[in-house]
Parts: structure tokens; C-alpha cells; sequence
């Protein structure tokens, strides 16, 4: 039982480039949500999913989008990476409020 | 929307001291409440939790106190040990439904040996 896993762990961009960070749970849980963490300003959801075939924004959505083809797998996209997308996203799962995190994936946008 | 505020951004204790860090949330209709703990280069872990029909809530060396009146509640961690060094999040369930959670900013205990 791997719980929440993220890939890949680090990646570095340039300014325009795409790319797409994979979660996947094996919790068989309906909701997951993607955050960024970046320093001071906690933890900020970006888009959300309540099952498969969902979505839904957050807090931060602009920038980025979000597919739930499968029920294990959340994926988030950034169609063209600018340096303000350079942060640590986190992805959790959950069956109600609890939810769990994966370890999370640094990204650096150049 | 919920907003979530956290006191204090910073706190260093003696080793086997206490250290309490403390949440207000603004959404009267929030009724859960967890805290995690996030360790340097790892994902925030759920440490404990606790809902508004609950005052107060114990395990082992940490408990949560909730005062829904004030909408305030309160992590308190006893006789602290080095490897309680980490930064804590409080958060509030907003958003009926997709159990969107607010977070605070966050807290960085130190532990001093």
C-alpha cells in the first residue's frame, strides 16, 4: 500500500515549456486535489476532482489544468511554465475530510 | 470563502517544554478541523483532528482544544522533543461537499536539546 505518490520528484523548465505531474493513490479514494506550497504562504489549492471523469478550480487555478481519467490518477498540466509557477506542488487523496499527501514534487521554472 | 489565520510563524521551545499554536477560522459553518506536520522535504502528515461537535481532543503528548464560539482552535504539544522540530499547518474544511480544506501559513517549531 504506497498510499499517495507523485512523479517526478524534481524537474527543472524553461519559461514556456510544458509539462504534466502525475499522482496517483491506491486508496481507492473518490476526491483529490493539487496544491502548491511556496514559502509563507501555506498550502493553496489549484484544482480539485470529486471522482472520475470531475474537476474543479481552487483557490489558484490560472495556469494550469487538470485531468481525471482514472479514478487512482490525478494529473496537472502546465501547458506554458512561467518562473512564477516555480513551487513545490503537493497532491492528496481522500474518502471524506482527511485528506493524504503525497511527498511532492519541486518544480523550477527558468 | 474560509480564511484561516496562525500564530505564531515562528516558535522555539526548550526541550520538554510545551508549545501551543493557535488558528482562527472565519466560516461559522466549518466543522472540521485537522493538523499536520510537515518535516523538511516531505508532504504534510495528519497528526490530528478534530470536529465541531468535539471540544477537545488527546493523543499521547499532543492535544487540540476547538472554541466554536470564538471560532478559534489550538494545538498544544507536551513535553516537546527534538523530533517534534517541524513546521505544523492548521486547516478548516470549506465547501460543502468537496471537503476543500483552507490551510494556514503555517508555524516552524524548534526544538531546543
Amino acid at each position: 500500500n504506497a498510499g499517495v505518490t507523485q512523479t517526478p520528484k524534481f524537474r527543472v523548465l524553461k519559461t514556456g515549456q510544458s509539462m504534466t505531474l502525475l499522482c496517483a493513490q491506491d486508496m481507492n479514494h473518490e476526491y483529490m486535489y493539487w496544491y502548491r506550497q511556496d514559502p509563507g504562504m501555506g498550502l493553496r489549492l489549484i484544482h480539485y476532482s470529486v471522482g472520475e471523469g470531475t474537476t474543479a478550480k481552487g483557490e489558484v487555478p490560472d495556469g494550469y489544468n487538470v485531468s481525471r481519467l482514472k479514478k487512482q490518477n490525478f494529473l496537472l498540466g502546465l501547458e506554458s511554465a512561467a518562473p512564477s509557477q516555480t513551487s513545490v506542488y503537493f497532491c492528496a487523496s481522500s474518502w471524506a475530510e482527511t485528506q493524504y499527501f503525497g511527498p511532492g514534487t519541486r518544480l523550477l521554472v527558468l | 470563502g474560509e480564511n484561516v489565520e496562525q500564530h505564531p510563524s515562528t516558535l522555539s521551545v526548550q526541550e520538554g517544554d510545551s508549545a501551543v499554536i493557535k488558528c482562527t477560522y472565519s466560516d461559522s459553518a466549518s466543522n472540521y478541523f485537522p493538523w499536520y506536520k510537515q518535516e523538511l522535504g516531505k508532504g504534510p502528515q495528519l497528526i490530528i483532528d478534530i470536529r465541531s461537535n468535539v471540544g477537545e481532543k488527546k493523543d499521547q503528548r499532543i492535544a487540540v482544544t476547538l472554541n466554536k464560539t470564538a471560532k478559534h482552535f489550538s494545538l498544544h504539544i507536551t513535553e516537546t522533543q527534538p523530533e517534534d522540530s517541524a513546521v505544523y499547518f492548521c486547516a478548516a474544511v470549506s465547501g460543502a461537499g468537496s471537503y476543500q480544506l483552507t490551510f494556514g501559513k503555517g508555524t516552524k517549531l524548534s526544538v531546543i536539546p
